[in-house]
């Protein structure tokens, strides 16, 4: 099973709300992953967790924050977005970070749109 | 820092006919990942290569790993109409050091659209 799920599917937020973007994964993988998608571009990567410490932040603006309560599961807390966020967000997974040859699974992605 | 060419940047093809898509760096990597995206949906992975050289298919996609490390291409046999997507390429370059290594490389993508 390869499989990576994220919850909500679609979500509109007011640039005042405050919102969390879920993932989960049980294929035993230690390292996760949160990608940011605009339409017809490839991911862009945000954060990487790495047996649920914070690995990688990719300069992400603070108003993403991200927190990895255990080893299957990824959340993103969203709050005073801008509408230019608005995208897709996807949550991956890979056995372990870093590694040069591992394969990354990603979920279905969250449509985020802010007013 | 690392950057992978994906070529062409699109495709208008008919039900039936093959499709060659390829990726090329200056870099060498050591892997490389074929994915492929649907509208609204995240990335499913194709096929994946290890080793240089290696030649992989699943189903009517056959994809290889260049000799060099620095390409690879993705075919797709007798196309059909649920053929249509954006695919990926992506890979692990091996000269990243530092903060970049494990991270992954993505190509700009190819849109494919069959007319049936």
């Amino acid at each position: 099973d390869t499989e990576v799920t994220q919850t909500p599917k679609h979500l509109v937020m007011g640039m005042t709300n405050k919102k969390s973007l879920k993932c989960e994964q049980h294929m035993g993988h230690r390292a996760m992953y949160w990608y940011k998608q605009k339409a017809k571009k490839p991911p862009e990567l945000m954060f990487v967790y790495s047996y649920e410490k914070l690995s990688i932040n990719e300069s992400v603006p603070s108003r993403f924050s991200p927190e990895c309560p255990n080893s299957s599961l990824l959340n993103l807390h969203l709050h005073a977005l801008q509408p230019e966020d608005s995208a897709l967000y996807l949550c991956a997974s890979s056995r372990y970070y870093p590694r040069a040859s591992d394969t990354q699974y990603f979920g279905p992605g969250t449509r985020l749109t802010v007013l | 820092g690392q950057q992978l060419n994906q070529s062409p940047q699109s495709m208008f093809i008919q039900e039936g006919e093959d499709v060659s898509m390829n990726c090329t760096s200056s870099s060498i990597f050591n892997t490389w990942l074929w994915y492929k995206q649907d509208p609204g949906e995240g990335p499913v992975l194709l096929i994946a290569l290890y080793k240089a050289g290696e030649l992989t298919s699943n189903g009517r996609l056959t994809a290889q790993f260049g000799i060099t490390r620095k390409d690879s291409f993705l075919n797709i046999s007798a196309s059909i109409p649920s053929d249509v997507g954006i695919y990926f390429c992506a890979g692990h370059s091996r000269g990243a050091g530092g903060t970049s290594y494990g991270k992954l490389t993505f190509g700009q993508g190819t849109i494919l659209t069959v007319h049936p």
